[in-house]
This record gives structure tokens, sequence and C-alpha cells, in this order.
């Protein structure tokens, strides 16, 4: 299938290290923070959340943590491996109401065996 | 089903034909997005549905692009004279208010519309 990856920021890790995305987000009325996780030919699959009255939220093996005062997100991955492998995304929303999601640019994770 | 669908998954048209693309959402989800992804980009947004209350249709790029959903379920985007930049891929996503806070969206796999 076609590479959703091409002219984007690729972070390169060994299987077993720890990953840590970066996101900076545009607008400061965002209240809702999403990280989509998308492989090639595939629609994006939410990961983890994250409102903005919370600093930090864990899931299985994924962290999201949330700066407000530079708008700025981060993915951190524990444990990487193979099937980690793809474009990560994060997406803000504007309101708590059902509203559309803003994507950033989205990085490129390629998870050496 | 069990997640969103769309089809086709995969379209060609001529430069100028009418092309339809639909979206079934997860049963019982209320919302109904529409974004387009163009190759090495993130998803933008297009529309908007609550039921079958159009409530948002700022990211629609020209007069060419119309949506609906009729019955508050099944969706179509259509595209009228099409041109080669509206080549990209066409996702649909479904959510549902009754998740309390949550909006997350659910992501269908998406329709690759190419114009030659």
């Amino acid at each position: 299938g076609e590479s959703v990856g091409l002219h984007l920021p690729t972070l390169s890790v060994q299987e077993g290290d720890n990953s840590i995305i970066n996101c900076a987000y545009s607008n400061s009325a965002s209240d809702y923070f999403i990280w989509y996780k998308q492989e090639s030919g595939k629609g994006p699959q939410f990961i983890i959340d994250i409102r903005s009255n919370m600093d930090k939220r864990q899931g299985q093996r994924v962290t999201v943590l949330l700066n407000k005062t530079v708008k700025h997100l981060s993915l951190q991955i524990a444990a990487t491996q193979p099937g980690d492998s793809a474009v990560y995304f994060c997406a803000e929303n504007l309101g708590g109401s059902q509203g559309n999601l803003i994507f950033g640019k989205g990085t490129k994770l390629s998870v050496k065996p | 089903g069990a997640g969103v669908s769309q089809s086709p998954r995969y379209k060609v048209a001529k430069r100028g034909q009418d092309v339809a693309l639909r979206c079934d959402p997860i049963s019982g989800h209320v919302s109904l997005f529409w974004y387009q992804q163009a190759l090495g980009q993130g998803p933008e947004f297009l529309t908007y549905f609550q039921n079958e209350a159009q409530l948002d249709k700022s990211g629609l790029p020209s007069d060419r692009f119309f949506a609906e959903r009729p019955e508050g379920s099944v969706s179509t985007l259509k595209i009228q004279r099409t041109q080669q930049e509206d080549s990209a891929v066409y996702l649909c996503a479904s959510s549902s208010p009754g998740q309390g806070q949550r909006n997350e969206q659910f992501f269908g796999p998406g329709t690759r519309l190419t114009v030659l």
C-alpha cells in the first residue's frame, strides 16, 4: 500500500528502547488532545487521549504528557516493538462538544529489530 | 459492523468526472466527520454531521464538494467535476456523545481517490 510517511520527520529506534514523539499544538483554547497511530493503507487508530485539566495520562505501554504553557504534547512508548512502526499524529479539539479534530504534521516511527 | 466502513477503498476518476464516496459509521454513533488526507500530511477536516444535520462544513474546499447524511446513519461525500488536486485519501470518522466527555473519533480505512 502507499506510504503515509512521505516527507515526515522520522524517528528511528531500536526494538526494546523507549520512544518519545513530540508535537506542538496550535490553539491555546484546545481542551482535548488525542494521539493516533496510522499504518500504511489504514485509517488513524486511537492510542490515548488527555484533557487539558491533566498533565499526564498513562495507558498500556504509552504515556501522554501535556505542557499547556508551551503548547506541547509528547507521546512516550515503552519497550518499543516492531509493530509500533507507523506514523503518529497528535490531534487537538477546540471545544468540549463534538467538534472536529485538528491534526499535527505527524512523525514516522521506525523500529529496528 | 464492528467499525467504520468506507467504500470504495480505491477510486480512479478522469478529470471532470463526478464521484461519490460512502461511509457507514459505527451503529448508534451520532456524530460523523469527513477528513481529507493528502499524501504525507495529516488529515484535514472537511465537514461534520450530528445525526442528519450538517453542523459544520467550513472545511469543504469548494462548492464542488457536497456531503449528506439523510437518515442520520450512512453518509455520502460527493465531488463534482473532479480535479487533480482532489486526489487524496478521504477518511470518515464517527463518535458517540454517549461516551461521556470522551470525543474519541473512530476512523474508517479511507477511500483513496486518484484523479487522472
